[in-house]
């Protein structure tokens, strides 16, 4: 078991590019969420995926943002026409189940829209 | 909707006390609460679960309390050592139906003096 992976660890990136990011959850994992951290605050949760199904989007995320688990394992979050405010930790999680367990984190990619 | 209070300012403490943190929610009673601690730089990294009807949980040198009367959990760590200097969060359900989604606390920073 080697825990959750996402790459790249950081990104530095230009206003109006577009970017994606890469997690790769515990492999008996079914459950797979993003978050968005900045400083001084906690996680926000952007999406989760049951398999490879996108189960809920928050209504805070522009159309710009959009992830995949094509075949249940690996996911992707891409970021359409970076904006400055898009600068953040992107938190990728697994767990096991769909009720009452704990999530396991990577450590993150580091955004920074320049 | 749910909404969770975490001391913003930072703990301060010597080595050897008890640190206490303090979680507060606003809404409905979770099933559940969760306590993550988060490294500078790393993802964040699961703790101890606590159900509802569960009073307090131990683990090694931590200890959680979840009161529903007062909407509140605090979170202990006795005979505290520099190395648990770290940010501490505190996590509920999004929801009452628990899809194991999570909303999370900002976190409030302990620092253990030697």
């Amino acid at each position: 078991d080697t825990g959750v992976s996402q790459n790249p660890r950081h990104k530095i990136t230009k206003r109006g590019q577009n970017v994606t990011f890469r997690c790769d959850p515990i492999s008996e994992h079914n459950r797979l969420y993003w978050y968005r951290q900045t400083l001084g605050q906690g996680p926000e949760f952007l999406t989760y995926f049951q398999n490879e199904a996108q189960l809920e989007k928050s209504r805070l995320l522009s159309d710009r943002f959009s992830a995949e688990r094509p075949k249940g394992s690996f996911s992707t979050l891409e970021i359409q026409r970076t904006e400055q405010g898009d600068s953040a930790m992107y938190l990728c999680a697994s767990s096991s189940g769909t009720g009452v367990y704990e999530q396991y984190f990577g450590p993150g990619t580091r955004l920074t829209v320049t | 909707s749910q909404k969770i209070e975490q001391n913003s300012e930072a703990l301060n403490i010597q080595e050897g006390k008890t640190a206490t943190l303090t979680c507060n929610y606003t809404n409905y009673s979770p099933a559940y609460l969760q306590w993550y601690r988060q490294d500078p730089g790393r993802g964040p990294v699961f703790l101890l679960l606590i159900r509802e009807n569960e009073k307090e949980k131990r683990k090694e040198r931590l200890k959680v309390t979840f009161d529903t009367t007062l909407k509140q959990s605090l979170f202990h760590i006795t005979a505290s050592q520099p190395a648990d200097s770290a940010t501490y969060l505190c996590a509920l359900p999004s929801d009452p139906s628990n899809t194991g989604k999570l909303i999370f606390g900002q976190g409030t920073t302990l620092q253990v003096k030697p």
